[in-house]
């Protein structure tokens, strides 16, 4: 398909395990973005890749939570330990750049729900 | 601290009248805004901007006011259609970031 696709759809997991959500870009996009809503929330920035750099970790809540982006495509954010307040949608955008004009394409989400 | 906010969770409205969907910022930094509309179960889409350097962008049935020395925009839905109801989130960047800064959203309900 042509749009940011994210899997899977739908996790629930255990308090204190770990879990992995992977994102796959428009072709061609080089920035990448991981945000959070969760329940009755805005949404929450977590990270931004520029190719396969993150410049910018600033939002990740806990030394819990991380992301990598190979090949400059397909990003994971993984959550270590996972914790009830960790329950959210986790959304993925990607553009084409990071200049203004530049709006962000969105996933449809992974819901996590962490029992 | 929220530097975007939308004080209205929800808004109800009748098909064919205007809806008005407002938003606050309080960095003076931001210099460009976005509306995102989010359907149930799917990722937002992006749906109108505009630059700081204006203070209105008009898209079809859509148009966005910006008041800087207020620092309120505001979206202007006209008419209002059943299947513009979803959640709008107001963003908000500036040149030196990487990132927009949502708020809360509001809920828009157009009733037939």
């Amino acid at each position: 398909g042509a749009g940011v696709s994210q899997s899977p759809s739908n996790k629930v997991t255990e308090k204190g395990k770990d879990v992995e959500l992977r994102c796959d870009p428009i072709s061609g996009h080089t920035a990448l973005y991981w945000y959070r809503q969760s329940l009755g929330q805005g949404l929450e920035f977590l990270i931004y890749f520029q190719g396969n750099s993150a410049p910018d970790k600033s939002g990740l809540p806990s030394d819990r939570f991380s992301a990598e982006r190979t090949g400059g495509s397909v990003s994971t954010l993984t959550i270590q330990r996972t914790q009830q307040e960790d329950s959210a949608v986790y959304l993925c955008a990607s553009s084409p750049g990071t200049a203004l004009n530049s709006p962000l394409h969105f996933g449809n989400g992974t819901r996590l729900t962490v029992t | 601290d929220q530097q975007v906010k939308q004080n209205s969770p929800s808004l109800s409205v009748q098909e064919g009248r205007i809806s008005i969907l407002n938003c606050d910022y309080t960095n003076s930094m931001f210099d460009y805004f976005l509306w995102y509309k989010k359907y149930p179960a799917e990722g937002p889409t992006f749906l109108i901007s505009i630059s700081s350097i204006k203070d209105k962008n008009e898209d079809g049935r859509f148009t966005v006011f910006l008041n800087k020395s207020a620092k309120h925009l505001s979206l202007h839905i006209v008419p209002s259609q059943p299947g513009d109801s979803a959640v709008y989130f107001c963003a908000a960047e500036h040149n030196a970031g990487n990132m927009l800064t949502f708020g809360g959203g509001t809920r828009l309900m157009v009733k037939p």
